[in-house]
């Protein structure tokens, strides 16, 4: 039961450097998002998707972009990467954002900025 | 402000307490609300629903007071397993899920 799953789960970067992480989930789910967690900052959103085609952002945007081609996968791209882009990201689905409905997590993706 | 606040602790207690954490929000709009556990460097586990009637699993319960806009959580008889960071989380229909910054629970022997 693979549920959601980020690739990659460790990533070393250059000031400067780009990169795009991968969600996939097999939950048939619609909404899909991605956070980042800092220490003592708890999960800041920074873009989601409540549909296929579809993408809106978050709390924290700025220096991310995002694409939701198909369904079952959502990519977050660092174009220039930044040290205070340092962070764990987490990528997360739910069915339809509805009430009572339950979001899973993939294991997340350690970034490091040099 | 932010949209959820919750007390970062720790909390630190020994086993067999019973331990209370308050989340409160900020948006009236909000339409559902959730508890969620994460483990140290983990990924966040939903623990549990939170309904308006207040709902119990186990050796927790969770409340929602609407009026004053918060939501707690109660942990009775704390076990060594309970120690982790308690995410609240709060969202509104067709819109993204809010975290908390999360309270961190430490459970001694």
């Amino acid at each position: 039961n693979a549920g959601v799953t980020q690739t990659p789960k460790f990533r070393v970067l250059k000031t400067g450097q780009s990169m795009t992480l991968l969600c996939a989930q097999d939950m048939n789910h619609e909404y899909m998002y991605w956070y980042r967690q800092d220490p003592g900052m708890g999960l800041r959103l920074i873009h989601y998707s409540v549909g296929e085609g579809t993408t809106a952002k978050g709390e924290v945007p700025d220096g991310y972009n995002v694409s939701r081609l198909k369904k079952q996968n959502f990519l977050l791209g660092l174009e220039s990467a930044a040290p205070s882009q340092t962070s764990v990201y987490f990528c997360a689905s739910s069915y339809r954002g509805r009430v009572g409905t339950e979001a899973f997590f993939g294991q997340g993706t350690r970034l490091t900025v040099v | 402000r932010k949209e959820v606040e919750q007390d970062p602790g720790p909390f630190n207690v020994p086993e067999g307490a019973t331990v209370a954490f308050n989340c409160t929000y900020s948006n009236s709009a909000s339409q559902s609300f959730f508890w969620y556990r994460q483990d140290c460097r983990k990924e966040p586990k939903l623990l549990m629903s939170v309904y308006s009637s207040g709902n119990e699993d186990g050796r927790f319960t969770a409340q929602l007071n609407r009026a004053s806009q918060y939501i707690s959580l109660l942990i009775r008889d704390s076990k060594l397993s309970d120690s982790a960071t308690y995410l609240c989380v709060v969202i509104r229909v067709g819109g993204a899920l809010t975290f908390g910054s999360g309270t961190r629970l430490q459970v001694q022997p």
